[in-house]
């Protein structure tokens, strides 16, 4: 089946600094990829949604400056917090579609950020 | 808005009882359904999903759900559990466009 592999797993940083995650799709080619945010006892609420060659479409209330998303090829999109605060601390789950037009998402195992 | 709604966030049972998971939505139009897996320690996957056709579906390790569109619902089922099924499970459903929503989860319990 399509695999999606998602780095770091596990990330602490100070307040301040800038943490970059990666998802790739390693067995597929995915036009799209999507950024999710997890918290605790909570669903998966959809950042935004990363086509590649084009700009993300964000959510409404997420911030494009604070989470910047690039998706430079069709194996690889980055989610990089910038200037990472405590309230960023949370898990970060990206999934990918084989083509623009899929329903099913394949999912990345997670980040879990800390900022102290 | 549209919204999934996920009834128990908690479930514990015995191994060989049955399970059902109740998952409802709210959006009038047309849809495609998922329940999504999540076992200890990997990523979520797909169990199964509901595009259109036979409202009762099929999906991996002997779960089904079933579509009742006039109730909005689409809960999960499992004749008998085993421990192996301890997970949290997501409903989520697909309207127009690109955007999933999904509910809160259920955290599924099987003793052994």
């Amino acid at each position: 089946g399509a695999v999606v592999s998602q780095h770091p797993s596990r990330v602490i940083c100070k307040s301040g600094t800038s943490v970059k995650i990666e998802c790739r799709s390693l067995d597929f080619q995915a036009t799209t990829m999507f950024w999710y945010r997890q918290f605790p006892k909570q669903s998966l609420m959809l950042m935004a949604t990363s086509n590649e060659g084009s700009k993300a479409t964000y959510e409404q209330g997420v911030e494009k400056d604070k989470f910047l998303i690039n998706h430079a090829s069709l194996t690889l999109s980055t989610l990089t917090v910038t200037s990472a605060h405590p309230e960023d601390s949370s898990f970060y789950i990206c999934s990918a579609a084989l083509t623009s037009g899929s329903d099913i998402q394949y999912f990345g195992a997670g980040t879990r950020l800390s900022v102290l | 808005a549209q919204s999934v709604s996920q009834h128990n966030h908690h479930v514990i049972l015995s191994e060989a009882a049955s399970l059902e998971l109740g998952c409802n939505y709210s959006y009038g139009g047309t849809v495609n359904l998922f329940w999504y897996v999540q076992y200890p320690g990997q990523h979520l996957q797909l169990l199964l999903k509901y595009f259109s056709g036979d409202p009762l579906v099929k999906g991996i390790k002997g779960f089904e759900a079933e579509f009742i569109k006039s109730k909005f619902s689409f809960n999960l089922r499992k004749p008998s559990v085993q421990w192996s099924d301890t997970a949290e499970y997501f409903c989520a459903v697909k309207t127009g466009g690109f955007k999933t929503i999904f509910g809160a989860g259920t955290r599924l319990f099987v003793k052994a």
